[in-house]
């Protein structure tokens, strides 16, 4: 089937640091990806549309701002998070659907803890 | 807004038991919902897709229904076992591919 990475799996930063997390499309092409954020014991919720080749669209709530969205290729959209702070620890998850396809293919996550 | 709820929260059954997990969702315009796999600390695994159209998915021991009218589905795990043991989750499709995620029933079989 089809596969996505994250990477890193886990990062641990200072407050006030940015952090970076990559999603990519291992062995297909991917117009649009997903980033979702999930607390502990809470469930996945959507952050942002990434789209290739021009701006995300975030959900209501979410600061465009602090969570930098590039989708620089078919395969790759990265998640930055600027000035990170102790409340944007949590685990980030990211998603690609096929194209012509209705199922999304997950990441493995990137837990992120900021001190 | 789109709201989906999962009952129950937490289940735990003895091995080899058959057993129903509860999915609702408030908004009936749909395209398709997801059943998901999710071990502790890991992403998710798609288990089955439901059209709006359809009413029910199989693959193996797993069997889905989805009655949309009443914006209802279960998930029907038969024979269990212990390698079932993981959180499950139910999302709907409203259009774009956007997933509106329920909270998620923890499965833990017991050997």
């Amino acid at each position: 089937g089809a596969v996505v990475s994250q990477h890193p799996s886990r990062v641990i930063c200072k407050s006030g640091t940015s952090v970076k997390i990559e999603c990519r499309s291992l062995d297909f092409q991917a117009t649009t990806m997903f980033w979702y954020r999930q607390f502990p014991k809470q469930s996945l919720m959507l952050m942002a549309t990434s789209n290739e080749g021009s701006k995300a669209t975030y959900e209501q709530g979410v600061e465009k701002d602090k969570f930098l969205i590039n989708h620089a290729s078919l395969t790759l959209s990265t998640l930055t998070v600027t000035s990170a702070h102790p409340e944007d620890s949590s685990f980030y998850i990211c998603s690609a659907p096929p194209g012509g396809y209705d199922t999304q293919y997950f990441g493995p996550g990137t837990r992120l803890t900021v001190l | 807004k789109q709201e989906v709820t999962q009952i129950p929260a937490a289940l735990s059954v003895p091995e080899g038991e058959n057993l129903v997990l509860n999915c609702s969702f408030t908004d009936s315009a749909i395209y398709n919902l997801q059943w998901f796999r999710q071990d502790p600390g890991k992403g998710l695994t798609s288990l089955l897709l439901i059209q709006s159209s359809q009413r029910e998915q199989t693959s193996g021991r797993l069997n889905a229904s989805l009655d949309k009218s009443s914006g209802r589905s279960t998930l029907y795990i038969a024979a269990s076992q212990p390698g079932d043991s993981a959180t499950y989750l139910c999302a709907v499709n409203q259009g774009a591919q956007k997933l509106v995620f329920g909270q998620g029933t923890r499965l833990t079989i017991n050997p």
